[in-house]
């Protein structure tokens, strides 16, 4: 497809339990980022990926949460022992550079832990 | 710590007029500035990118501007239309860190009345 695409676009678990989400990015585009969002707020970063490495992952809020892009491509988002805290629209974005460019949105998956 | 003000905080105008939103940053060493609109349930579709170099960016009715040494940024819709009913979202890369590291502002929420 031609934009980012996240799978699932709705995930209701349980408290404690492990999840991962998924992002499909624009070819190309070498720059993945995970963000977060909150009702009412702005989204909050949590990593970026330039490639297959996480170039930046000081937006994650614990060892709970982590990110993998194994072949530079896909990206899955992992939380362990859910929190009903984690409850959010997690958003994937990419870009053709980390610099200058613009990012491109998918959808987002909205998490909730009950 | 670079933080990122949107006012007003929600905005309903008639079809037809023009308005302008506004965006405040802490830190003026900034990258650049992109604007965002996000729809009701939706991702961030990206609008204008201003580069720290340029003073204003346009596409169609908006055109965004940039005041890199007073911290401001504004996103003018001339003739709004009620398909420009959306949450207007500013964002600029986090100096200290990388640039893939966006902050957001809370947004502006537009309505536009037929």
């Amino acid at each position: 497809g031609a934009g980012v695409s996240q799978t699932p676009s709705n995930k209701v678990t349980e408290k404690g339990k492990y999840v991962e989400l998924r992002c499909d990015p624009i070819s190309g585009h070498t720059a993945l980022y995970w963000y977060r969002q909150s009702l009412g707020q702005g989204p909050e970063f949590l990593i970026y990926f330039q490639g297959t490495g996480a170039a930046d992952d000081s937006g994650l809020p614990n060892d709970r949460f982590f990110a993998v892009r194994p072949e530079g491509s896909v990206s899955t988002l992992k939380i362990q022992r859910t929190e009903r805290g984690d409850s959010a629209v997690y958003l994937c974005a990419s870009s053709l550079t980390p610099e200058g460019t613009p990012q491109f949105f998918g959808p987002g998956t909205r998490l909730t832990v009950l | 710590k670079q933080e990122v003000t949107q006012i007003p905080a929600a905005l309903s105008v008639p079809e037809g007029e023009n308005l302008v939103l506004n965006c405040s940053f802490t830190d003026s060493a900034i990258y650049n500035l992109q604007w965002f609109r996000q729809d009701p349930g939706k991702g961030l579709t990206s609008l204008l990118l201003i580069q720290s170099s340029q003073r204003e960016q346009t596409s169609g009715r908006l055109n965004a501007s940039l005041d890199k040494s007073s911290g401001r940024s504004t996103l003018y819709i001339a003739a709004s239309q009620p398909g420009d009913s959306a949450t207007y979202l500013c964002a600029v890369p986090n100096y200290g860190g990388s640039q893939g590291n966006l902050i957001f502002g809370k947004g502006t929420k537009l309505s536009v009345k037929p």
